[in-house]
């Protein structure tokens, strides 16, 4: 069964440090997304993006963040210096198009340590 | 603002047990509910809802949504310890493609 996959399970990194985040979607996907989890908080709407744009973003991603789909196959984010506070699991979605609704399939999440 | 809650936060049962667990959403311009479980990392996904009264099921669990009183159940019946997870609600509105997420309940099925 197709599946969003992501790289890396777990990234630490230093406080003003640049990261990316690395996401291959669902081969036929069109939509893909990008939340965040906060230990112990609820999953949080960072940006979609669709037709190699960003479609909708929330005030969580600020100027420090980024999108890209760099070629056919990966979508990444990418966190310009990073602070303590964004230490938090990114989960990568993506969904299809003709499904009501658009379900919304999710990687396995890369862990974010900010030290 | 958009608000989706659950209820319980926590929930501790044995095995064999049936659950049901709540969800409650306000969203502007409702398109779509869904039901994910997390268990260690990824949300993954078990129902999407759209109509009202339409029950979906899959296996031991099953899901309805009412759309005028603004919430859905997810049932489990004769509950197994693998079914100890995280398990999530999400409202999504035709205002966007974002999904609001609930905080979750936290399912723990004792032997």
């Amino acid at each position: 069964e197709p599946e969003v996959t992501q790289t890396p399970s777990h990234q630490v990194t230093q406080m003003g440090q640049e990261v990316i985040l690395r996401c291959v979607p669902i081969s036929n996907h069109l939509y893909f997304y990008w939340y965040r989890q906060i230990l112990g908080q609820k999953v949080e709407f960072l940006v979609s993006f669709y037709n190699n744009e960003i479609s909708e973003k929330s005030e969580i991603f600020d100027d420090q963040f980024s999108v890209e789909r760099p070629d056919g196959s990966n979508f990444t984010l990418k966190i310009r210096s990073t602070k303590l506070e964004d230490s938090a699991m990114y989960f990568c979605a993506s969904s299809g198009q003709g499904e009501v609704g658009h379900t919304q399939y999710f990687g396995p999440g890369t862990r974010l340590t900010v030290l | 603002e958009d608000k989706v809650v659950q209820s319980p936060l926590s929930l501790v049962v044995h095995e064999g047990d049936t659950v049901t667990l709540n969800c409650s959403y306000e969203v502007t311009n409702f398109r779509s509910l869904l039901w994910y479980k997390q268990e260690k990392k990824a949300p993954t996904f078990l129902f999407m809802l759209t109509s009202s009264g339409i029950e979906k099921k899959s296996g031991r669990l099953s899901s309805i949504l009412d759309k005028k009183e603004l919430f859905s159940i997810l049932n489990i019946t004769a509950t197994q310890t693998g079914d100890s997870a995280v398990y999530l609600c999400a409202v999504g509105s035709n205002s966007g493609y974002a999904l609001n997420f609930g905080k979750g309940t936290s399912l723990l099925v004792t032997p």
